[in-house]
């Protein structure tokens, strides 16, 4: 099936400092990505819709100067969390739709656990 | 906003007995899609089924079926002969607006298989 990574998997900051998660589909292209927030033993959230070549759409309450979305190519987009707090420590996944389709339509990277110290 | 209600948060069995684990969604939409996903410890979420909302036959993979059932709007999910390995968290997620579209995660089942 496709595969989509995420990098860093782990990323443990102090509170300030700003993370950058890149998400990659790496066997297909994808105008749309999804970012979604995982806390724990919680549900998947969706905080945004990343579009290549334009401005991200942002769920309600998520604030997008904090989460700063590009997505600059059919294979790559960027999750950066700017000035980080301990509030914003979570497990941060991303899901692409190939332009192909197939059976699952969206493939999920393996996450990325951000840890604000 | 359109709600999905996964009623049992945790469940426990023993291995090799039956499980169901229960969605239920809301939506004015005709058209649209069900998943099924499963979430290991490691995090990464593992495809299960996905079912379009005009195909209402059941459907049997392994040890696995789901039980759809538009008219009240569920989509329930069963193991049958559990195995330690099933543990997990399980969620249900419909996805409206076309296949592609953002999927909308339940609250999720945990699924303990004693040995």
């Amino acid at each position: 099936g496709a595969v989509v990574s995420q990098h860093p998997s782990r990323v443990i900051c102090k509170s300030g400092t700003s993370v950058k998660i890149e998400c990659r589909s790496l066997d297909f292209q994808a105008t749309t990505m999804f970012w979604y927030r995982q806390f724990p033993k919680k549900s998947l959230m969706l905080m945004a819709t990343s579009n290549e070549g334009s401005k991200a759409t942002y769920e309600q309450g998520v604030e997008k100067d904090k989460f700063l979305i590009n997505h600059a190519s059919l294979t790559l987009s960027t999750l950066t969390v700017t000035s980080a707090h301990p509030e914003d420590s979570s497990f941060y996944i991303c899901s692409a739709p190939p332009l192909a389709g197939g059976k699952e339509t969206q493939y999920f990277g393996p996450g990325t656990r951000l840890l604000v110290l | 906003a359109q709600k999905v209600t996964q009623a049992q948060t945790e469940i426990s069995v023993v291995e090799k007995e039956d499980v169901t684990l229960d969605c239920v969604y809301e939506t004015r939409d005709t058209t649209y899609y069900l998943f099924w996903y499963k979430q290991p410890p490691s995090g990464e979420l593992v495809f299960l089924i996905r079912r379009n909302s005009f195909d209402e036959q059941n459907e049997i993979s392994g040890r696995y079926s789901w039980n759809f059932q538009k008219s009240t709007s569920s989509f329930n999910f069963t193991i049958t002969a559990s195995q330690v390995v099933d543990s997990a968290v399980y969620f249900c997620a419909p996805c409206y607006g076309g296949a592609t579209n953002k999927l909308i995660f339940g609250t999720g089942t945990l699924l303990a298989v004693q040995p």
